[in-house]
């Protein structure tokens, strides 16, 4: 079965930090691994996907990611980061053979940026 | 912002209420989801369409009908909900099929559904 794990229900960093988001997956095949992040009273906002290649996606807004296949990980960095960043942020994993669509999604982490 | 949007915006109802929630995609997607999102819950899948015809029942109640005319509209059709039905539910898109590269899933800004 697949599913994703964020072990921080909540990461607090200082404005001008780097700051890590982590993430954990488990799919049979090949994974497809995605980041969203939702502000308050919003929708999810698509940051960044890894499908394959390089194991380094960047994305939106300065944001990145690595695909580690090996610790089964896709944590999401910024190396500085503002507060206008503090959010919800949504890993999520699809199994690339399918082709239903169905994304199985993490149960998220706040990000809080202090001035 | 994302062409894909979400009417109303908020929603309160009692028990006895019949209420639709209404999608609209403007990116010319093949497929759509419904998502729940509760407090301190994953968003939890509750139905896929993929050329209008639904791929996926994640063992959604019966209160919840889903309606998929075209695959630019999908509604979410309640009825005798319960409280704890209150949430925001999100619709999205994607373009699915064949042996294209996946794509991405875009989210619509939710509907607030308050329960009473």
């Amino acid at each position: 079965a697949q599913s994703v794990a964020q072990p921080e229900d909540q990461v607090n960093v200082a404005e001008g930090n780097p700051l890590t988001v982590k993430c954990t997956y488990s799919v049979s095949g090949n994974p497809y691994l995605f980041w969203y992040v939702q502000y308050p009273n919003r929708g999810l906002q698509f940051l960044l996907k890894y499908i394959t290649g390089d194991n380094l996606v960047k994305g939106s807004y300065g944001f990145e990611a690595e695909f580690n296949k090996s610790q089964t990980s896709f944590h999401l960095k910024k190396p500085s980061a503002l507060v206008s960043d503090s959010a919800l942020y949504f890993c999520a994993v699809r199994r690339g053979s399918s082709n239903t669509g169905k994304l199985i999604f993490g149960q998220g982490t706040t990000l809080q940026v202090k001035p | 912002e994302t062409g894909v949007t979400q009417t109303p915006r908020h929603l309160v109802m009692g028990m006895t209420n019949k209420k639709s929630l209404k999608c609209e995609q403007h990116l010319g997607h093949n497929a759509m989801y419904w998502y729940k999102q509760s407090a301190k819950k994953p968003l939890e899948l509750m139905f896929v369409y993929n050329f209008k015809e639904q791929t996926e029942n994640n063992s959604v109640p019966s209160r919840f009908s889903p309606e998929c005319p075209n695959s630019s509209h999908l509604f979410l059709h309640l009825h005798t909900l319960q409280p704890e039905d209150s949430a925001l539910y999100l619709c999205a898109s994607s373009q699915e099929g064949g042996d294209r590269v996946m794509d991405t899933q875009y989210f619509g800004p939710g509907t607030r559904l308050t329960v009473l």
